[in-house]
């Protein structure tokens, strides 16, 4: 079946610092891929998506390229801030099916 | 701009006591959504509604019913509540599950049961 894996956390890195939070996905055919995010005592928030091979989805400076051949959508951000810090979740969906849920990576940056 | 609305935000309940989470969308979606959250775990699915008037099981139904009962509401019940049930519950809506537009989160009901 479907699947989504993403790294474990917690990352914890200081302001400015470079941030990539690794996705792999199994999945049959083209699913659609979500970076979620949720802030502390809140509900999660799309924070990007793509919905074909090759597309970058983008928002807040972070970005993430869905890679077919690597079955891949790694977030990436060039400097953190503090006010990043939450759980980043990727997801994937497929056929307007429910989405499928990695574990969540908690990201603390300090500064 | 409400979005999703669930109530409560917190419960405790005892173990073999019922309750209903509610959740309520005032942006005219289609579909809409029940998951928990655990620690650990990710979002796992419970019940799903495609449509007013349709319900599908999710990843993790048993021991929850849903009631889509109009096309802003969709609640989720325990009828016997149990421990392993502590959790973290959202609710999230969408307007067509075809077009690729994303799910809309409220901001979750935190469940405890002793």
């Amino acid at each position: 079946g479907n699947s989504v894996t993403q790294m474990e956390g917690p990352v914890t890195l200081s302001e400015e610092a470079f941030l990539t939070i690794n996705c792999t996905y199994t999945a049959t055919g083209y699913p659609s891929l979500f970076w979620y995010v949720q802030y502390p005592g809140e509900g999660l928030q799309l924070l990007l998506k793509a919905t074909k091979a090759d597309d970058k989805g983008s928002n807040k400076g972070f970005e993430a390229t869905y890679r077919k051949e690597t079955t891949s959508f790694h977030l990436e951000k060039g400097s953190v801030q503090v006010s990043d810090s939450a759980v980043y979740f990727c997801a994937l969906e497929q056929a307007g099916t429910a989405l499928i849920f990695g574990k969540g990576t908690t990201l603390s940056v300090s500064s | 701009n409400a979005g999703v609305t669930q109530t409560p935000k917190f419960q405790v309940l005892k173990t073999g006591q019922s309750m209903t989470l509610q959740c309520a969308q005032d942006m005219n979606h289609n579909s809409m959504y029940w998951y928990r959250q655990d620690p650990g775990m990710g979002l796992r699915l419970i019940y799903y509604s495609a449509s007013e008037g349709t319900t599908d099981k999710g990843e993790v139904p048993n021991g929850y019913n849903v009631s889509r009962l109009n096309k802003r509401e969709f609640s989720l019940r325990l009828e016997s509540a149990a421990p392993s049930q502590t959790s973290v519950y959202f609710c999230a809506s969408r307007g067509d599950p075809n077009s690729n537009q994303p799910q809309h989160f409220g901001d979750g009901t935190r469940l405890s049961i002793l």
